[in-house]
Formats: C-alpha cells, structure tokens, sequence
C-alpha cells in the first residue's frame, strides 16, 4: 500500500541555520510527491512538488529532489527565517485514477520552530 | 481569484447530533476530497468526489457521507457525533486531470469541528 514516513518534531532552529526534514515513502505505482505547509490556524497550502524521479522541486527557497532509488523527497532549505515556522507535511498522491489524481497520503507532519 | 471556501469555520455540537459542513472549490475546479486532521490520527483521507460522483472513499464509519452539486459544490456530513469525531475538516479542490492544468490539490482553510 501506500505511505509517507517523515521524522518526527519538533525541530528548533537557529535563524539562517540550514534545515533538513526527511521524508520516505512506500507506494505502488509512480506517486507524485508533495511537501504542504500549514500555519496557525490555516489549511496546507502547497510548498512544493515532483511528479517523477529525480525532478526537483523548489519554492520559497525550499527545495526537495524525488530520488525513487531511496523512496525518499527530503526537504531542504539553506537559510531559513523565523516567518518559517509551522507544519511541514510530507505526501503522495495516489497513482492517477482516471479523471484525477486521486487522494493524497500524508506524513504525520513536523513542526519546525525558529528563533531570531 | 478565490480560493477554497469552507464555511462554517467553527462549529460545536453536542454528542448525537448530526452536523453539516460545507466547501466550495476554486472556480473551475471538479474534484473535491475532505480530509479530516487530529493531533493522534493526523491527516486521514475521507472521501472523494469528481463530477458529483464519490470516486473514492477512506476508512471511515458509514456516519461520514458527503455530495457533490452540479457547481462542484460539496457538503459533508456527520451523523450521531461522538466525542472523537471533533477535529479539524479540510476541503481541497483539484482541476482533475483532463482539464490541461496541473492536478494539484488546494486546500481551504478548515472547519473546527468541536463535539461536547
């Protein structure tokens, strides 16, 4: 079946310290892979994206590479900022089911903490 | 251009009653999927719906049902609550794979779910 795995919080860091949250997952088929953010009290909004192995994705200085050899989408980030704290969720989309992409598996989410 | 809309965004009911909760999509967008968030379980996947059909379904009791409208409109709803139904609801809505976009799932900002 399919599944996320991503290390468990919190993670405190440093202003301008570098960030690293690992993700692997479990899946049948060709996933797409997703990392989602989610503020205090707000829904997930996509941070970044790969839909096959070896695409990098980017965003807001985050990064995350699709490696299928080790089932894994680590994010990164070099520098990141105290706007950066919240939940960082790791996902997999179910293989396409026709119309969509189907439902989304999701890791159990780290929090991430920065200090000035 | 507006973005996933989930109304109420608070809600507290009583154990028994039935609740009904509401998402609108993002203009042009077919698939809607619901997604319930607990701080034990995390993001567990509820149902999905594509063209006013539900196209897949999560592991929950038959008290969770939901619909689609011809406007992609969807509602859910949750019969006999219990105490550990209280949680946090998200909607996301996705073009679907034929629309020539990127199927991405975007999530609405959540109704809080609170069962006393």
């Amino acid at each position: 079946g399919n599944s996320v795995t991503q290390m468990e919080g919190p993670v405190t860091l440093s202003e301008e310290a570098f960030l690293t949250i690992n993700c692997t997952y479990t899946a049948t088929g060709y996933p797409s892979l997703f990392w989602y953010v989610q503020y205090p009290g707000e829904g997930l909004q996509l941070l970044l994206k790969a839909t096959k192995a070896d695409d990098k994705g980017s965003n807001k200085g985050f990064e995350a590479t699709y490696r299928k050899e080790t089932t894994s989408f680590h994010l990164e980030k070099g520098s990141v900022q105290v706007s950066d704290s919240a939940v960082y969720f790791c996902a997999l989309s179910d293989q396409s089911r026709g119309s969509t992409l189907g439902r989304l598996y999701f890791g159990r989410g780290t929090q991430l903490t920065v200090w000035p | 251009k507006a973005g996933v809309t989930q109304t109420p965004r608070y809600l507290i009911k009583t154990r028994g009653q039935q609740v009904t909760l509401s998402c609108s999509p993002i203009s042009g967008h077919r698939s809607v999927s619901w997604y319930q968030q607990t701080p034990g379980q995390g993001l567990q996947f509820l149902f999905e719906y594509f063209s006013e059909t539900q196209r897949n379904k999560g592991n929950f009791p038959g008290r969770f049902s939901g619909r689609q409208f011809s406007n992609s409109r969807s509602e859910m709803n949750v019969s006999t609550l219990e105490l550990g139904d209280s949680a946090l609801y998200l909607c996301a809505s996705s073009p679907g794979l034929a629309s020539g976009r990127e199927d991405i799932q975007y999530f609405g900002a959540g109704t809080r779910l609170s069962v006393l």
